[in-house]
């Protein structure tokens, strides 16, 4: 079956300091892959969809320039939190649609992001 | 703007139990509806799939039934067990591949 990996599952930070997380399709080549946040006891929020080869699609209320995503590749897209506080703790997951497929979104295990 | 709640937000039950898990949406403009089970720090599994055009799906002791006109999807998780034990997320697609993702319904099954 299709998998998603990302890594890494878990990282602390101190507050100021930049973070990345990456996605990857491991069977599959996904033009395009979503990233969503997730804050404790609540469902996931689409922060934005990143495509291949473009810029990525940010949701309202979402930093453009506080969450970079860089999706190089048909099988990796990149997440930055950029100078990171406290308020950005939260579980980050990505997902990815087969190319040629529009319906169809596959999981990442998700990176628990804790910032001190 | 498409809003999506589940209830119960939390439910406990004994094994054996037959259940269902609500899902409503207000705009019944969607693609498609989708129901996951998350278990607890972990990813999300797709359990069902069901395209606007259809009623209801089936994959073993779940069934999911899809009400647009109403805003309604249903769950339900015949013969419970403890592996059951999860939180279950729906989804609606309002076009092909953007999901709008409910509160979530956090089962636990006890034996």
């Amino acid at each position: 079956g299709a998998v998603v990996s990302q890594h890494p599952s878990r990282v602390i930070c101190k507050s100021g300091t930049s973070v990345k997380i990456e996605c990857r399709s491991l069977d599959f080549q996904a033009t395009t892959m979503f990233w969503y946040r997730q804050f404790p006891k609540q469902s996931l929020m689409l922060m934005a969809t990143s495509n291949e080869g473009s810029k990525a699609t940010y949701e309202q209320g979402v930093e453009k320039d506080k969450f970079l995503i860089n999706h190089a590749s048909l099988t990796l897209s990149t997440l930055t939190v950029t100078s990171a506080h406290p308020e950005d703790s939260s579980f980050y997951i990505c997902s990815a649609t087969p190319s040629g497929r529009t319906d169809t979104q596959y999981f990442g295990p998700g990176t628990r992001l804790t910032v001190l | 703007k498409q809003e999506v709640t589940q209830i119960p937000a939390a439910l406990s039950v004994p094994e054996g139990e037959n259940l269902v898990l609500n899902c409503s949406f207000t705009d019944s403009a969607i693609y498609n509806l989708q129901w996951f089970r998350q278990d607890p720090g972990k990813g999300l599994t797709s359990l069902l799939l069901i395209q606007s055009s259809q009623r209801e799906q089936t994959s073993g002791r779940l069934n999911a039934s899809l009400d647009k006109s109403s805003g309604r999807s249903t769950l339900y998780i015949a013969a419970s067990q403890p592996g059951d034990s999860a939180t279950y997320l729906c989804a609606v697609g309002p076009d092909t591949d953007k999901l709008i993702f409910g509160t979530g319904t956090r089962l636990q099954v006890f034996p």
